[in-house]
């Protein structure tokens, strides 16, 4: 049973960065593609960027541009992203999810994490 | 970017009903490219189809995915008390990946 585990809860100022991680259970970097989903209170999902797998590049959507860094760690099993220059309307739960391929545009979400919130206030 | 609209945003339906939920792409899009979730509160979603219509592991029977093109529909045979939740369908293939905005399942 796959198991992705995030770090917990993370209160932030604005124009400040944080770097939540997903720890996978098991070697998955070199065979599956991770994703970020964030839900901000009360809303839905939005995709923020993706990794694939051995070659560990990522991508980002647009509106993310420029603050954002997905990174995958194979010796420790991690998955990071790291989102600068916060705002408040970065308040949410970000989801990692793994993908059941090695690209993440190719394949569903089949495992996520339990989700991190992540707070922006002054 | 490829948007995807769900309706209606609230179904409200009573347990052994059948559920109707609709997600309409602003253009076509592959069938082996659409998922559907369920999410409940202060969960992580669950994937219940993948391909349009193939159920994921574990996931009951009385869930069901259709469609192709622009429109596809998840259906709930009958809804059993832990089917009440909000549902998200989802499009992958190229960047970026794309959610509806949910369907909200409530006891009638």
């Amino acid at each position: 049973q796959v198991q992705l585990v995030q770090s917990g809860a993370e209160v932030k100022k604005p124009g400040s960065s944080v770097k939540v991680s997903c720890k996978a259970s098991g070697r998955i970097f070199n065979t599956y593609a991770i994703s970020w989903v964030r839900q901000a209170p009360g809303q839905g999902l939005e995709w923020m960027g993706g990794i694939v797998a051995i070659f560990r590049t990522a991508n980002y959507a647009q509106r993310f541009q420029g603050r954002i860094t997905i990174t995958a760690d194979e010796s420790t099993n991690t998955a990071y992203i790291e989102l600068s220059s916060l705002r408040s309307d970065d308040t949410a739960v970000y989801y990692c999810a793994r993908h059941p391929g090695y690209h993440y545009e190719s394949s569903h979400f089949d495992y996520w994490g339990q989700g991190t919130l992540v707070t922006v206030s002054s | 970017e490829i948007v995807l609209t769900q309706s209606p945003d609230t179904l409200s339906l009573s347990p052994g009903e059948r559920a109707t939920l609709s997600c309409r792409a602003s253009q076509s899009i592959s069938s082996s490219h659409l998922a559907w979730y369920q999410q409940k509160p202060g969960q992580a979603p669950r994937l219940l189809i993948f391909g349009a219509s193939s159920r994921a592991t574990g996931i009951p029977d009385r869930f069901s995915g259709s469609g192709s093109g622009t429109d596809f529909t998840l259906t709930i045979s009958r809804l059993e008390p832990e089917d009440f939740a909000l549902y998200y369908c989802q499009r992958y293939g190229s960047s970026p990946l794309t959610f509806g905005g949910g369907t909200k399942v409530e006891i009638k």
